[in-house]
């Protein structure tokens, strides 16, 4: 089975600009959940879908967004870009069997100059 | 809401040694989850091992162990015959067991280095 795959791995943007990262989850894996790291703050729960519905969103200004389709790809758009939204954004995917484990993709190093 | 802490920023352990990471968690839940996540240069994030927190047999993977003390809120993973490959960064989480919702709580992680 393939990974979690993010694309693009690295991606530079200005300030004020949008962006928008994929992620692509484990095939047959509905839950999609999206994490920021940064050095200062640590791993933060941005949004998690399930089924194409967003379940669950942490505590991120409304310029954070996201969405999943059909087939469980998930997209996260940030705009307005801040300096301060530089970090590597985490997506994660799970099957919900009872006892899940989230598998994580490689990330997307966003860097907002 | 649920926080999850990870007092040692930094730590170190000699090749085939055994290191213990140590990990709380202030949660007023009783069923959860508590997992350690290894997060090599890579960036890639590992799980390693999981924990039921309604299951009193502490998990064991090869070499990774646990502690889990419910009572104390405490959750430590023992590494046993350190390898190289075993040097990065160290996250605990913690994850409420509800119908929904996948949230992980992470602490601020721990960077273990393997040394020769």
């Amino acid at each position: 089975k393939a990974g979690v795959t993010q694309t693009p791995r690295y991606l530079i943007k200005t300030r004020g600009q949008q962006v928008t990262l994929s992620c692509s989850p484990i095939s047959g894996h509905r839950s999609v959940s999206w994490y920021q790291q940064t050095p200062g703050q640590g791993l933060q729960f941005l949004f998690e879908y399930f089924s194409e519905t967003q379940r669950n969103k942490g505590n991120f200004p409304g310029r954070f967004s996201g969405r999943q389709f059909s087939n469980s790809r998930s997209e996260m758009n940030v705009s307005t870009l801040e300096l301060g939204d530089s970090a590597l954004y985490l997506c994660a995917s799970s099957d919900r069997g009872g006892f899940t484990e989230a598998f994580f993709g490689q990330g997307t190093r966003l860097t907002v100059v | 809401a649920q926080t999850v802490t990870q007092s040692q920023p930094e730590m170190s352990v000699q090749e085939a040694e055994t290191v213990t990471l140590s990990c709380t968690y202030d949660t007023s839940e009783s069923n959860y989850y508590l997992f350690w996540y290894k997060q090599p240069p890579s960036r890639q994030m590992i799980l390693v091992i999981r924990q039921e927190a309604y299951k009193q047999q502490n998990a064991t993977e090869n070499r990774f162990s646990v502690n889990f003390q419910k009572a104390a809120k405490s959750f430590s993973l023992k590494i046993s015959d350190s390898q190289l490959g075993d040097t990065a960064m160290y996250f605990c989480a913690f994850m409420k067991h509800q119908g929904g919702s996948e949230k992980l709580v992470f602490g601020k992680g721990t960077k273990l280095t393997v040394n020769p």
